[in-house]
């Protein structure tokens, strides 16, 4: 099966930077995605990664180490609305996504 | 990013009636749809992949004859709740998924909340 660790919760000041790890231990592996989600809302696509290194869109970057088993989420320059949980999802090449249990962020002014 | 439209979005039933949810992917063609369901602050639980044609995969755990997956179209999985009880009460969401090379993105639904008396 696969399994997923990612910090329960974060909690950082405007205009910082924030750092998710996640780590994970899987078969079959494809890829690593982070996703956003507000409170009572959907999860919103945020990064993808399937080779190793640094993905960057806008102020989201996103890297991975496959051979470490090892991915984060980089948030630069935070806002208020960042304030949300952040999951980490394995993909496999079976066409599956396994979620971890997401870190939950707030943003203090 | 693609769209993917969840409805409805917030149903409340009496305990023994069924529940239709829909999933449609508005501006793509999804032969593969997810089936989701998450309690409150905790993560997705994938229920069921929902392939175009073919019968639902269900996961380990998951009845699949209370919960009927149909997806007769390339745009559109439903998921049925049959029979529902308090304890199905939960907020269920499907994603459609853009597999390209490269790339391997799920795209999700508003999602539907469901609360069962």
């Amino acid at each position: 099966g696969q399994s997923l660790e990612q910090p329960s919760e974060v909690t950082a000041v405007e205009g910082a930077i924030v750092q998710i790890n996640c780590t994970y231990q899987t078969s079959g592996f494809y890829g690593l995605s982070w996703y956003q989600q507000h409170d009572g809302g959907a999860p919103t696509f945020l990064s993808y990664n399937a080779l190793d290194g640094l993905e960057e869109t806008g102020r989201f970057s996103s890297f991975l180490s496959r051979s470490d088993s090892y991915g984060y989420l980089l948030l630069q320059e935070l806002q208020m609305k960042d304030s949300a949980s952040y999951f980490c999802a394995v993909n496999t090449n079976a066409g599956k996504s396994t979620f971890g249990d997401g870190t939950t962020l707030t943003v203090k002014p | 990013g693609a769209v993917v439209s969840q409805h409805p979005s917030r149903v409340i039933c009496k305990s023994g009636t069924s529940v239709k949810i829909e999933c449609r992917s508005l501006d793509f063609q999804a032969t593969t749809m997810f089936w989701y369901r998450q309690f409150p602050k905790q993560s997705l639980m994938l229920m069921a992949t929902s392939n175009e044609g073919s019968k639902a995969t269900y996961e380990q755990g998951v009845e699949k004859d209370k919960f009927l997956i149909n997806h007769a179209s390339l745009t559109l999985s439903t998921l049925t709740v049959t029979s529902a009880h308090p304890e199905d009460s939960s907020f269920y969401i499907c994603s459609a998924r853009d597999r390209v090379i490269g790339a391997d993105t799920q795209y999700f639904g508003p999602g539907t909340r469901l609360t069962v008396l």
